[in-house]
């Protein structure tokens, strides 16, 4: 079967940086896609990643593997606005999307 | 441009009566598609269109229909609601590029259904 695996709930320090793991099993690979949710808001979209390396948009960093199915996504100089989940998504071989539960990520002062 | 917009943002119903969630996207995108999202699980796709006249079932289409009559609009309807539907239900669309997978979907803020 398809599967997205990310752990359930983070904490980190105002001010530091995170590293959010996602591993995947899936039929195929077209993407990997991470989006951040708010609780009780809708998920926005934060990077896409096809091929094997890192991606920078800002503060976020997204990174890949195809070979080990592994993604991770690096926060740095967290703010509290960044307490939200984190959702994983992988695109299998028939362009559907399979996502992961999603990672809490708490901030503390 | 209001991006995608889903209503009502909450409904409690009882069990067996029926309901409508409405969404509506005014980006011209092809692709549309509605989410059920429960606690300690992965968003799970119920139903989505690739457009105008055409829709497709997803992971859990049961108890659940849909149409799409026009590009903009994309309605789920519960047939006889059951305890079991009770979850927040997410539109979503986005372009389609045949030659990538980066389609980036654009989610409507939700519908938080109540069964009873």
């Amino acid at each position: 079967g398809q599967n997205i695996d990310q752990p359930t709930e983070m904490t980190a320090t105002e001010g530091a940086i995170v590293q959010i793991n996602c591993t995947y099993q899936t039929s195929g690979f077209n993407g990997l896609f991470w989006y951040q949710q708010h609780a009780g808001e809708a998920p926005t979209f934060l990077s896409y990643n096809v091929l094997d390396g890192l991606e920078e948009k800002g503060r976020f960093s997204s990174f890949l593997s195809r070979s080990k199915g592994y993604s991770y996504l690096l926060l740095k100089e967290l703010q509290m606005k960044d307490s939200a989940s984190y959702l994983c998504a992988v695109m299998d071989s028939n362009y559907q999307l399979i996502w992961g539960a999603g990672t809490k990520l708490i901030i503390k002062p | 441009n209001a991006g995608v917009t889903q209503t009502p943002k909450f409904q409690v119903l009882k069990t067996g009566q029926s309901m409508t969630l409405q969404c509506a996207q005014d980006m011209n995108h092809e692709y549309m598609s509605w989410y059920r999202q429960d606690p300690g699980m992965g968003l799970r796709l119920i139903h989505y269109s690739v457009g105008a006249g055409i829709t497709d079932q997803g992971e859990v289409p049961n108890g659940y229909n849909v149409s799409r009559s026009t590009t903009e609009d994309f309605p789920l309807r519960l047939l006889s609601a059951a305890p079991s539907q009770t979850s927040v239900y997410f539109c979503a669309s986005s372009l389609m590029d045949g030659n990538s997978g980066a389609n980036v979907l654009t989610f409507g803020a939700g519908s938080r259904l109540t069964v009873l």
